[in-house]
């Protein structure tokens, strides 16, 4: 099926660990993004890149490290986890950067609880 | 600064019924604006969107939305909904310097009545 997936679906952990989450696209798209989605369902963007370039870099705290081995994935990594980092996360992409019209198709999250 | 205000958090309406989801932007050009539909443990999928020509737009599910750009307004419009409707719906308009960024609005959660 052509979409965009992410892995796991569910990941629970406890303060201070580290981990990694997967996002693959087979859309073709060049430009992927990472949204947070918290606990009242308020959704913001963290990252975008394009074609393995960084293009949106919102503030968000170092521990958080995008990846972008190339344009079909983005991986998304956070150390030192913190309660505050329980929340749903989005990855999401497009066409194109440079096409604000463009539909962001998006993966169908995970759900990530801090202990 | 752009921003997106969804003035219902919850509305609940019987199915058949006619449904109207309230959008607000601010921004100071041309907005592209977009109505995304969340299910239940799911990713958000486009419902339609607007950038240009006919204010008026369709889109899937038999849903509509008109841009009013005197009222800034955005508004979702379905004539008859399905108890499969419910889900939260996001507003959203894309930001300036074709990032491709997105800004949100807080989301409406619509409950179906049977």
């Amino acid at each position: 099926d052509t979409a965009v997936s992410q892995t796991p679906k569910y990941l629970v952990t406890q303060m201070g660990n580290d981990k990694s989450i997967k996002c693959e696209q087979n859309l073709g798209h060049d430009t992927m993004y990472w949204y947070k989605q918290d606990s009242k369902k308020f959704l913001k963007i963290m990252f975008s890149y394009n074609n393995k370039e960084l293009i949106i870099n919102e503030t968000v705290p170092n521990r958080f490290s995008p990846k972008s081995p190339d344009k079909a994935h983005l991986n998304l990594h956070i150390n030192s986890l913190e309660l505050g980092d329980s929340a749903v996360y989005f990855c999401a992409s497009s066409l194109a950067s440079g096409r604000p019209a463009d539909e962001q198709f998006f993966g169908p999250g995970t759900r990530l609880t801090v202990l | 600064a752009q921003s997106v205000t969804q003035p219902d958090i919850h509305i609940t309406v019987s199915e058949g019924a006619s449904l109207e989801l309230r959008c607000n932007y601010s921004y100071g050009a041309t907005p592209y604006l977009f109505w995304y539909v969340q299910s239940p443990g799911q990713g958000l999928q486009l419902l339609l969107k607007y950038f240009s020509g006919d204010t008026l737009v369709q889109g899937i599910k038999g849903f509509e939305a008109e841009f009013k750009r005197s009222q800034s307004s955005f508004n979702l419009r379905k004539p008859s909904v399905h108890w499969s409707d419910a889900a939260e719906y996001f507003c959203a308009v894309g930001a300036r310097g074709n990032t491709g960024k997105l800004i949100f609005g807080q989301g409406t959660t619509l409950q179906v009545k049977p």
